[in-house]
């Protein structure tokens, strides 16, 4: 079983939907919480980091963390056909011998079409 | 602003050929890994460089070998290519803040796609 578990999609929505995507984890250790947006042949980046369980919100995308049920979201709001790309989950922990370990979910493909 | 450079963009080779794969940042950051990219298996950590002169094995590193050559350049060698090794490698750089290098985003180059027949 992976650490991370991520549906691939593809998920495809009308423009302006509501967009949820999400990921499962199997691992307590994990307390940081990211998504990173990846287009087609570009690397990913950075779009939400949160710490603890609740929301955070930034403009249309809010991320959001459930540490009892080892799952988290990120919701788009008002999709735009610009949000087409790859999100990847990542989440980390640190070691009790030191140092940290970064895990990526695989990914879910999403297309918004208008 | 060019962020994290790699080069090359593609590459094709054949089982047994050896070569490079280059990684420059002009963030300042101290610290630089690479990764691969492969379908169904997500991101896999290779190799990392927490700081200049210190390098350590990720999670795949079998096949591999690393390079620091200052701060800013970090490469990727292979010895003698395997189908195996065909993917996306991705570089990416990172300033530690306060929790370790692996809580900082991470800021990636756009990856080399590598194709071993």
């Amino acid at each position: 079983q992976k650490e991370v578990e991520q549906d691939p999609g593809p998920l495809s929505v009308p423009e302006g939907a509501i967009v949820s995507l999400n990921c499962t984890y199997s691992n307590s250790a994990f307390q940081y919480f990211m998504w990173y947006r990846q287009y087609s042949r570009k690397g990913p980046e950075l779009l939400m980091y949160t710490y603890s369980s609740g929301n955070k919100e930034d403009g249309r995308f809010t991320a959001q963390v459930d540490k009892s049920s080892k799952y988290i979201s990120l919701f788009i709001r008002d999709s735009q056909p610009s949000d087409s790309a790859t999100y990847l989950c990542a989440m980390s922990a640190i070691l009790t011998g030191g140092g940290n370990k970064l895990t990526f979910g695989t990914g879910t493909q999403l297309k918004v079409e208008l | 602003n060019a962020g994290v450079t790699q080069t090359p963009k593609f590459q094709v080779l054949k089982t047994g050929q050896s070569m490079t794969l280059q990684c420059a940042q002009d963030m300042n950051h101290n610290s630089m890994y690479w990764y691969r990219q492969d379908p169904g298996m997500g991101l896999r950590l290779i190799y990392y460089s927490a700081s200049e002169g210190t390098t350590d094995k990720g999670e795949v590193p079998n096949g591999y070998n690393v390079s620091r050559l200052n701060k800013r350049e970090f490469s990727l060698r292979l010895e003698s290519a395997a189908p195996s090794q065909t993917s996306v490698y991705f570089c990416a750089s990172s300033e530690p803040k306060g929790m370790g290098s692996y809580n900082s985003p991470l800021h990636f180059g756009n990856g080399t796609r590598l194709t071993v027949t």
